[in-house]
This record gives C-alpha cells, structure tokens and sequence, in this order.
C-alpha cells in the first residue's frame, strides 16, 4: 500500500490568483494521478503524472490552467491557474502504488473554495 | 457518452437491514469494477475490486459485489449493515489503464 498526504488540507482563495497544491508518497511510485471532485459530481480525473516525461492530461483539461510538476518518484504538484469560483472542488492526489492496474491508494483531498 | 451510473444517491437503513447499492456502467470491452468507500473525515479506500473469474467478488467488512456482463452491473451488497457503514460509497471502472471513471457516489446513512 502507499499512505498519501496532501497540503494545503484546505484553502480560500481570491479570484485570478494560484494554489499550488503538494502531494507526498511515503514510498516510490511510477505514476500518480489528479483528480478533482466538484460539488455533488463524482470524481474526475484531470491528469497522469509520471516521474521524467510531462503529464497527461484528460478531455477538458490543459497545461496551462492545471500545471502539474512530477520531480521524483514520491512527489507531485498541482497548480490551479487563474482561479475563478468554477474551481471550487476538492483535489485529490492518488497512485497506484507501483502495481500496475491494481488498486488505488488516494490522498485526504484539498478543499479548494475560490471567492 | 461513456459513464458509470450509481442510481441513489442517499440510502437510509436501519442496522441489520441489508444493502445493495446499484452501479452500471456504459463502456464496451473488457473492464475492471471497484468499489471504494469514504468514511466520514477518512481518505477513499478501495472496498473490493474485480479483474477477471468469479464474478462474485467479497471485499472487506463483508462487503461483496456481484459482476453481472450482460446487465453492465456491479452491484454491492451487504446482508447486515452496522452503524459505523455509514459513509459515501462510490463505483469506479478502468479499462486496462490507470484511469478510473468514477460513478457520483451513493451515500449510506445507518440509524442506531
């Protein structure tokens, strides 16, 4: 298994500005993934971050709005650009913890409110 | 479009009332099922999983989901819930790769 912590737990944030949020893997893992969980909507998943290439992102989602940083193999980042009130979600950290289509180990999530 | 259906969106049981909470999905081919759990403050852990064999799948805490291919279900279900079930239960689906479409969550409240 892999435990995953994220910061911040929780953010507010004023409109037009960034948050970058830090997700740690207590051990190495290839591929780790962003998920964002919008109010009463399931869980989406934005991109794939593996460690040496850039990231994958999913339909609807780009580069510039959701950079996303992948130094190593126990660590992430997602910045949410040029925030407006829509970016209100919970964002989640997860990976497969090495195993290849096996289960997936999530982070406690960050509580985004954009003002 | 591709989608992972779960149809109630907040059950209230009694303990020792069973469960069954629904979860279809829309995509072809060969797919992988989960099911994960949120308790209340408590990260998604996954519940039970299915890749291939016995489409009767248990998981922990007597949890098990029932793989059924001709109705795209993969029900979950539990003969006798307690009240610490209460939590958020969500449905997710992969098809060979990483990516996990997740259904909109059921949440289960069980009364003392």
């Amino acid at each position: 298994s892999a435990v995953i912590s994220q910061k911040p737990s929780r953010d507010i944030c004023q409109r037009g500005t960034s948050l970058t949020i830090q997700c740690q893997v207590d051990s190495q893992v290839t591929m780790m993934f962003w998920y964002r969980q919008q109010p009463g909507q399931s869980l989406t998943l934005i991109a794939t971050a593996n460690q040496g290439s850039e990231a994958t992102y999913e339909s609807g989602f780009v580069i510039d709005k959701f950079p996303i940083s992948r130094p190593n193999l126990t660590f992430s980042t997602l910045t949410v650009s040029n925030m407006s009130p829509e970016d209100s979600s919970i964002y989640l950290c997860s990976t497969d913890g090495g195993r290849e289509i096996d289960e997936q180990f999530f982070g406690p999530g960050t509580r985004l409110t954009v003002l | 479009a591709q989608s992972v259906s779960q149809h109630n969106h907040h059950v209230i049981l009694s303990e020792a009332a069973s469960l069954e909470l629904g979860c279809n999905y829309s995509y072809g081919g060969t797919v992988n099922l989960f099911w994960y759990v949120q308790y209340p403050g408590q990260h998604l852990q996954l519940l039970l999983k299915y890749f291939s064999g016995d489409p009767l799948v248990k998981g922990i805490k007597g949890f098990e989901a029932e793989f059924i291919k001709s109705k795209f279900s993969f029900n979950l279900r539990k003969p006798s819930v307690q009240w610490s079930d209460t939590a958020e239960y969500f449905c997710a689906v992969n098809k060979g790769a990483n990516n996990l479409f997740f259904g909109t969550g059921t949440r289960l409240t069980v009364i003392p």
